[in-house]
């Protein structure tokens, strides 16, 4: 069972525009999340992250937003640039359970057209 | 610091062969992550260890994967035997203590078992 999912495996936006990418889970024990970023042939990379006691978390181009009450949180990227073409992954931990590991959704393939 | 260091990058082999992964951290984490990527599961945590000792191997297959962490710089995932169903690439990631602390992840190893 899937307890972080990712129900979009690809997303295709223009150049310029605001991409969303969309997460949810179904464990209430999470308490952190995080987005990495995959390019082919490497590992994934951490991108941002949030706490449940916040709703957003802002860095540069890049905002997660949080919704407890719904088990969701997306990414947005604005605007989308040609590098950010990519899989993104949303990961959750149970910090205050003290596990460390991460589960991760499946990953969304963003894809920036010109 | 050369980040996350895996080998070998490409492992090709025959179903029950035994297959050797090996990972050494970035110097000075001390939690390190053995995670698997398929298509089917996306990325799954199989272990992980703290200061050198496994705290959760709940994501381990089968009794045919094991995990060691001889000493802060060295970790191996073995399986023994191999089977087909084991292909995928395997990630090895390592951080600070606390998942606040975010994990860096190697390059992969990509393993092929025929």
């Amino acid at each position: 069972d899937q307890q972080v999912k990712q129900n979009s495996p690809s997303l295709s936006v223009q150049e310029g525009r605001i991409s969303i990418l969309n997460c949810d889970y179904t464990n209430s024990m999470f308490d952190y999340f995080l987005w990495y970023k995959k390019y082919p042939a490497e590992g994934p990379t951490f991108l941002i992250s949030i706490s449940s006691i916040k709703d957003k978390n802002e860095d540069g181009r890049f905002t997660v937003f949080l919704n407890k009450s719904a088990k969701h949180l997306s990414l947005h990227i604005v605007p989308s640039q040609p590098g950010d073409s990519a899989v993104y992954f949303c990961a959750a931990s149970e910090v205050g359970g003290g596990a460390d590991g991460l589960t991760f959704g499946k990953g969304t393939h963003l894809i920036i057209q010109p | 610091d050369a980040g996350v260091i895996q080998s070998p990058r490409h492992e090709v082999t025959e179903m029950g062969q035994e297959v050797t992964l090996r990972c050494k951290p970035i110097s000075g984490h001390n939690s390190l992550f053995w995670y698997r990527q398929t298509m089917m599961r996306g990325l799954e945590l199989l272990i992980y260890f703290n200061n050198n000792v496994p705290i959760d191997d709940s994501g381990m297959p089968e009794d045919r994967f094991s995990a060691k962490m001889p000493n802060a710089s060295f970790s191996t995932l073995k399986i023994q035997p191999s089977e087909p169903r084991d292909s995928a690439v395997y990630f090895c990631a390592s951080s600070f203590r606390t998942v606040l602390e975010t994990q860096y992840f190697g390059p992969g190893t990509r393993l092929l078992v025929l």
